[in-house]
């Protein structure tokens, strides 16, 4: 079935400790990004990706990196994880970069305790 | 500053309309959307506004006035699988999205 896969579904982390949660599309979707979704607040970019070899920082950036080596792969890495960094973390892609609708992935719960 | 605005949360009944409403201030306009999102899932998409007016789609419709930076979201005849999260995001002169807390629905028989 074609879509966007994230892993792990839920994790409970202990602080300072490093992390990398996965993302694969199998649409061949150029743009991809990772979203966190906390209560009350609204969906925030962490990092983007428009195309494969190219990424960009979005509104929450510090404490994660990401790569983009393929098209179909866009991990997020937590280098030392944070409690604030407890939060449902959602990866998206769209065909092209400002395109019209994103296809979102299930989400990752991640608690850093 | 950036801002998204619509209401925490709203009750309807099942089968009756209701109306969700979104204000927005944002650094240019490109493009207003509109996504559900059910407990405990991905956000899946709605509708795409970028021209004053109203766009139909089946029992959504979506309204946008860019002159009073103001959309709202039309549901009809509802359903209790209407219940959930409506988020509303603008995207930015950056061609970035913006993203308010969304709307909770809640469908009443």
């Amino acid at each position: 079935i074609a879509g966007i896969t994230q892993a792990p579904t839920s994790q409970i982390l202990a602080a300072g400790r490093r992390m990398t949660l996965r993302c694969t599309q199998d649409m061949r979707h150029n743009a991809m990004y990772w979203y966190r979704q906390d209560l009350g607040l609204g969906l925030r970019l962490i990092h983007y990706s428009n195309t494969a070899g190219t990424t960009g920082k979005g509104e929450v950036p510090d404490g994660y990196s990401v790569s983009r080596a393929n098209t179909d792969d866009f991990p997020l890495t937590l280098a030392s994880a944070v409690p604030s960094q407890t939060s449902v973390y959602f990866c998206a892609s769209s065909k092209q970069g400002g395109d019209t609708e994103a296809f979102f992935g299930q989400g990752t719960r991640l608690t850093v305790v | 500053g950036q801002n998204i605005d619509q209401p925490t949360e709203m009750t309807a009944t099942e089968g009756a309309i209701v109306q969700i409403n979104c204000t927005y201030q944002t650094s240019g306009f490109n493009g207003l959307f509109w996504y559900q999102q059910h407990a405990g899932e991905a956000p899946t998409f709605l509708s795409y506004n970028v021209l004053d007016g109203l766009e139909e789609k089946g029992r959504f419709s979506s309204f946008l006035s860019r002159s009073k930076g103001y959309s709202y979201l039309l549901l009809k005849e509802l359903q209790m699988k209407d219940s959930a999260s409506y988020l509303c995001a603008v995207r930015d002169s950056n061609y970035q999205l913006i993203w308010g807390a969304g709307t909770k629905l809640i469908i009443k028989p």
